[in-house]
């Protein structure tokens, strides 16, 4: 059965700061990879994506996240963040085939933004 | 398009109730997903559809949990009786085979 660890349950930085959230994943088949961000009190929206071709993926925000197989890992980074990158930010593995598959979640990386 | 609409907002209810979640997927979706969020468990799949048709339904909690598809552009989430551990946000999401799953603003369910 697949899973997502996200290794970081909080992660503190300054403003204009770099900031990578890491995520490993297991799974026995061949896996998307998603990044979805949860901003207070709101549903979750998509940030990035990776079906497949290149290992990097840029989403929205100046994110962007690089899929590793041999290492299983899909890390989050953006080179300079703002205050309103506060949010909590969840990595999520659907597998392919078997009719589409369930995504299933890590347990999220709190990323608090301080001036 | 409207998004996957979600009723009602908030939900409040005293233990022993029946509460029935409501969720409008994506219009051409073919997946639909109940998830719940607490603090202590984070986001959990409790049950999805494809084609109207439950596929997975192992994350649903007990037999006090039920869902139903009727259609392609409906479905529902029932809790009977509720009890104060239900409480949490349940979200509805749905999708196309393979690609991101587009969510609902969730419904806050307090069970007093």
């Amino acid at each position: 059965a697949q899973s997502v660890t996200q290794l970081d349950s909080q992660v503190p930085v300054f403003e204009e700061a770099p900031v990578e959230l890491r995520c490993n994943y297991s799974s026995s088949v061949s896996v998307y990879l998603f990044w979805y961000v949860q901003y207070p009190n709101q549903g979750l929206q998509l940030l990035l994506k990776y079906l497949s071709g290149s290992t990097l993926v840029k989403g929205i925000n100046g994110f962007e996240a690089e899929f590793n197989k041999s290492q299983t890992s899909f890390h989050l980074r953006k080179p300079s963040v703002h205050i309103s990158d506060t949010a909590e930010y969840f990595c999520a593995v659907r597998e392919d085939g078997n009719q589409g598959g369930k995504l299933i979640f890590g347990q999220g990386t709190e990323l608090s933004v301080k001036p | 398009d409207a998004g996957v609409i979600q009723s009602p907002r908030h939900e409040v209810t005293e233990m022993g109730q029946e509460v029935t979640l409501r969720c409008k997927p994506i219009s051409g979706h073919d997946y639909l997903f109940w998830y719940r969020q607490t603090m202590m468990r984070g986001l959990e799949l409790l049950i999805y559809f494809n084609n109207n048709v439950p596929i997975d339904d192992s994350g649903m909690p007990e037999d006090r949990f039920s869902a139903k598809m009727p259609n392609a552009s409906f479905s529902t989430l029932k809790i009977q009786p509720s009890e104060p551990r239900d409480s949490a946000v349940y979200f509805c999401a749905s999708s196309f085979v393979g690609a991101p799953l587009h969510f609902g603003n969730g419904t806050r369910l307090t069970v007093t």
